[in-house]
């Protein structure tokens, strides 16, 4: 069974920068996962950030980027604010008959 | 602007169905492939379904696979999810999504609904 595995959680200084990432138990992450990253505040549906590596939606502020960092994927948020305070999830593509696995998720704390 | 709106959720007895709708509305529903995520309470994503923009092509996570059902009517702008013997661990807010393009399957999201399977 496929596992995708992100920090369960994080804290940062508002200003500061941080960057999440997201494993695969199958190997390196490389862009043919074509890793999507999510934000989701409490009570709130998930927003998509990011798509295909490090496309931003026309929605996304410029304070988020994503890349591939040492057979990972990872999003990173420079100039953090305080409503950057989420869950962050990764989504991985597999193919297949079960096509996409999504992380576990990561806390971010802003303090 | 792209809406998308999830009804019938609800609770339901272990072993029970229930018919989840997704109602789209803001962009041209036949061109996009659909998807079905859901979240248990006080946990993460999970996907759930796919489906493609002619319902050529149908996926399901291992969890509900032989259960859930996902369909479509392209003329109604409606999106489906039958689920039959459900189970407990099937409790959860169940969102539908809308393809982006561009490798981004889950780029719109409705607000989701909760399905409860407790006796």
């Amino acid at each position: 069974q496929t596992v995708v595995t992100q920090e369960p959680s994080l804290t940062v200084s508002p200003g500061g920068t941080v960057t999440l990432t997201c494993a695969s138990s199958t190997g390196a992450v490389t862009s043919g996962y074509y890793p999507n990253w999510f934000q989701q505040k409490p009570g709130q549906a998930p927003r998509a950030l990011i798509y295909s590596t490090s496309n931003k939606h026309s929605w996304t502020p410029a304070r988020f980027s994503g890349s591939l960092l040492g057979g990972k994927a990872a999003l990173t948020l420079s100039g953090v604010q305080p409503e950057d305070e989420a869950e962050y999830y990764c989504l991985l593509y597999y193919g297949g008959a079960q096509p996409w696995v999504f992380g576990g998720g990561t806390k971010l704390t802003v303090l | 602007e792209v809406q998308l709106v999830e009804s019938g959720g609800g609770l339901v007895k272990p072993g029970g169905s229930l018919r989840l709708s997704c109602a789209a509305s803001g962009f041209t529903f036949s061109s996009y492939s659909m998807n079905w995520v859901r979240q248990a309470p006080g946990k993460g994503l999970e996907w759930v379904s796919s489906i493609s923009s002619s319902s050529s092509y149908i996926y399901y996570a291992d969890s509900v696979k032989g259960r859930f059902t996902i369909s479509r009517d392209n003329a109604k702008n409606s999106l489906y999810l039958q689920m039959n013997s459900l189970r407990a661990e099937d409790t959860a807010v169940y969102y539908c999504a809308r393809d982006y393009g561009g490798n981004s399957p889950l780029g719109y999201w409705g607000q989701g609904t909760l399905v409860t399977v407790s006796s």
